[in-house]
């Protein structure tokens, strides 16, 4: 079992919809929570940064963490083709060189 | 958001040949800084941990001898794949975090290495 799981997709959307991506995980040491998006050919870009459980919003993206479960999401809203992109999320433990794991990412299309 | 560059964006070499990836820190100081590899529709694997001062701690499978990793200074780490063969081919990228023991990483642009 991989310490993250994140389904890779692709996932096809209208232009407007609320998106839902998800990663699980199996380490319980985990406590800092990220979101990355990555458009083809480029470097991942951090978009939410979260500790422990709760919820974050930033615009059009809610980040949720719910350690019990060992479950994140990423939701965004209003949806827009340039939303088109593969979505990472990543977790570590507490600092002082604990790895980072990234899921394997999934691809969003938002279609116009 | 802090800002990472890497040089070069892309690269086209013969095999047998070594290549060197230079990854700065433009606006912060990092102390660390970490190495991935990314092939066509895969995620992050990270490679190789630099930090500055002292050896570079490889992943697991990870050949220290072939991708030689070298921190001279707060601002610069640099990736040298040496004797370069067509499976090293793939996405290189570094990151570091914004801050020492911070947790959230700014990735530089990734270089597109390919071995002919």
């Amino acid at each position: 079992q991989k310490e993250v799981e994140q389904d890779p997709g692709p996932l096809s959307v209208p232009e407007g919809a609320i998106v839902s991506l998800n990663c699980t995980y199996s380490n319980s040491a985990f406590q800092y929570f990220m979101w990355y998006r990555q458009y083809s050919r480029k470097g991942p870009e951090l978009l939410m940064y979260t500790y422990s459980s709760g919820n974050k919003e930033d615009g059009r993206f809610t980040a949720q963490v719910d350690k019990s479960s060992k479950y994140i999401s990423l939701f965004i809203r209003d949806s827009q083709p340039s939303d088109s992109a593969t979505y990472l999320c990543a977790m570590s433990g507490n600092t002082g060189g604990f790895k980072t794991i990234f899921g394997a990412g999934t691809r969003l299309f938002v279609k116009a | 958001g802090a800002v990472v560059s890497q040089h070069p964006s892309r690269v086209i070499c013969k095999s047998g040949t070594s290549v060197k990836i230079e990854c700065r820190s433009l606006d912060f100081q990092a102390t660390t800084m970490f190495w991935y590899r990314q092939f066509p529709k895969q995620s992050l694997m990270l490679m190789a941990t630099s930090n500055e001062g002292s050896k570079a701690t490889y992943e697991q499978g990870v050949e220290k001898d072939k991708f030689l990793i070298n921190h001279a200074s707060l601002t610069l780490s640099t990736l040298t794949v040496t004797s370069a063969h067509p499976e090293d081919s793939s996405f290189y990228i570094c990151s570091a975090p914004r801050t020492s023991g911070a947790n959230e990483q700014f990735f530089g642009p990734g270089t597109r290495l390919t071995v002919l």
